[in-house]
């Protein structure tokens, strides 16, 4: 009975490169949701995705943000050009359906940009 | 603009008594809330939510009561253990229309820590 997978755990990533942040839900789970942590910070929403959709994204980052959940593998959040403002914890969020409200969260990635 | 606010950083109470975290809102949007329980270097926890259809919740030692005129909700532990000791956030989502998208607005959280 596994949770919410995220991987990497923890991800250095030099300022202009690019950083790939992997959640696979909870078997049966087909809503996945992205949020953001910052220091000292409650976790933001950024995007909600249901399988080749994408329904939410009012909280992604206009520009060097992007997330795909694909109908095969995993939920992939891609950050482009990463900055020093980026360094953040990635917490990805798995639900049954729509109007299930309570979500089971991944540990998390912290990626840390150097 | 911070919609859900959690305005105590910590809180310390002693082994056996209660805990009391507070949440506030400003949304009048928000109709479901829920209450979520954190360690370090894991994700967060669902613990226990209500709807404003109601006024409190009870769930073993955590009970959540929601006041909507004040826009205030808060969680009790009774009786506090160590193994609480953690990091409670609230968060909020609307459900207008009878769909929710699952879009949680979250606090910034409150450290509990337990002593024995």
């Amino acid at each position: 009975n596994a949770g919410v997978m995220q991987n990497p755990r923890h991800l250095v990533r030099r300022r202009g490169q690019e950083a790939r942040l992997r959640c696979s839900p909870m078997k049966g789970h087909s809503h996945v949701y992205w949020y953001r942590q910052l220091p000292e910070e409650g976790l933001k929403f950024m995007v909600y995705l249901q399988k080749e959709n994408i329904i939410d994204e009012s909280g992604m980052p206009k520009e060097r943000f992007s997330a795909e959940f694909p109908k095969e593998g995993p939920s992939i959040l891609r950050i482009q050009q990463v900055v020093r403002g980026d360094s953040a914890a990635y917490f990805c969020a798995s639900s049954p359906r729509t109007g299930f409200y309570e979500q089971y969260f991944g540990p998390g990635t912290r990626l840390t940009v150097t | 603009d911070q919609q859900v606010k959690q305005n105590s950083p910590s809180l310390s109470v002693q082994e056996g008594r209660i805990s009391i975290l507070n949440c506030d809102y400003t949304n009048s949007m928000f109709d479901y809330f829920l209450w979520y329980k954190k360690y370090p270097a894991e994700g967060p926890t669902f613990l226990i939510s209500i709807s404003s259809i109601k006024d409190k919740n009870e769930d073993g030692r955590f009970t959540v009561f929601l006041n909507k005129s004040a826009k205030h909700l808060s969680l009790h532990i009774v009786p506090s253990q160590p193994g609480d000791s953690a990091v409670y956030f609230c968060a909020a989502d609307s459900t207008a229309g009878g769909t929710s998208y699952g879009k949680l607005t979250f606090g910034q959280g409150t450290i509990l820590t337990v002593h024995p």
